[in-house]
């Protein structure tokens, strides 16, 4: 089956700092990575969309300054929290997708990462 | 609004007992419907997933049901186990602007005791 793997699991920074989350598809050409985020007991919320070699896609009220996503590869994309604040401390999860012409429309979940900002 | 919710929000059950977990949506347009297991702490991992034709799907004890006229599906375990108790996330695929998206339900907090 197809395998997404987040990196790191989780991270501890300090207040102003950036932390970068990686999202890779490890046995599949990734067209389109999605980004989440999820708070404790609730479901997952959707930040943006980025299709590979293209600028990412944000949902009303993310902000894009804040949330920088890179999706520099079919394999990759990474997402960086610029100027951490504790309020962004959540449950960071990033899913992939592969051909377009997947009629499931099929996305593959990464194991999440865990960012606590003090 | 495209809404998917869930019932009930928590659950408690013995161990080899079944239960049956509820999803209602007003999604439109509707692609499929997927029933997901979340552990904690980890990401969601895909239990079945249905069409707008199928009525029912297994995959080993869980048994999805999907009633496309009335908008429900239900995600049935039976002889629960231990390892069962995670959430367990409704989704439906629905197409928005050229790219489907995943609508998640509010989830179901099952907890399987021994």
């Amino acid at each position: 089956g197809a395998v997404v793997s987040q990196h790191p699991s989780r991270v501890i920074c300090k207040s102003g700092t950036s932390v970068k989350i990686e999202c890779r598809s490890l046995d599949f050409q990734a067209t389109t990575m999605f980004w989440y985020r999820q708070f404790p007991k609730q479901s997952l919320m959707l930040m943006a969309t980025s299709n590979e070699g293209s600028k990412a896609t944000y949902e009303q009220g993310v902000e894009k300054d804040k949330f920088l996503i890179n999706h520099a590869s079919l394999t990759l994309s990474t997402l960086t929290v610029t100027s951490a604040h504790p309020e962004d401390s959540s449950f960071y999860i990033c899913s992939a997708r592969g051909s377009i012409w997947d009629s499931f429309n099929e996305q593959f979940f990464g194991p999440g990462t865990r960012l606590t900002v003090l | 609004k495209n809404q998917v919710e869930q019932s009930p929000q928590s659950l408690i059950i013995l161990e080899g007992k079944n239960c049956t977990l509820q999803c209602n949506y007003t999604v439109s347009p509707f692609s499929n419907l997927r029933w997901y297991k979340q552990d904690t702490g980890r990401g969601p991992v895909s239990l079945t997933i249905m069409t707008f034709s199928e009525n029912t799907k297994s995959n080993g004890r869980y048994t999805a049901t999907l009633d496309a006229d009335t908008k429900q599906s239900s995600l049935h375990i039976t002889a629960s186990q231990l390892s069962d108790s995670a959430s367990y996330i409704c989704v439906v695929s629905s197409l928005h602007s050229g790219t489907y998206k995943y609508i998640f339900g509010t989830g179901t907090r099952l907890k399987v005791l021994a």
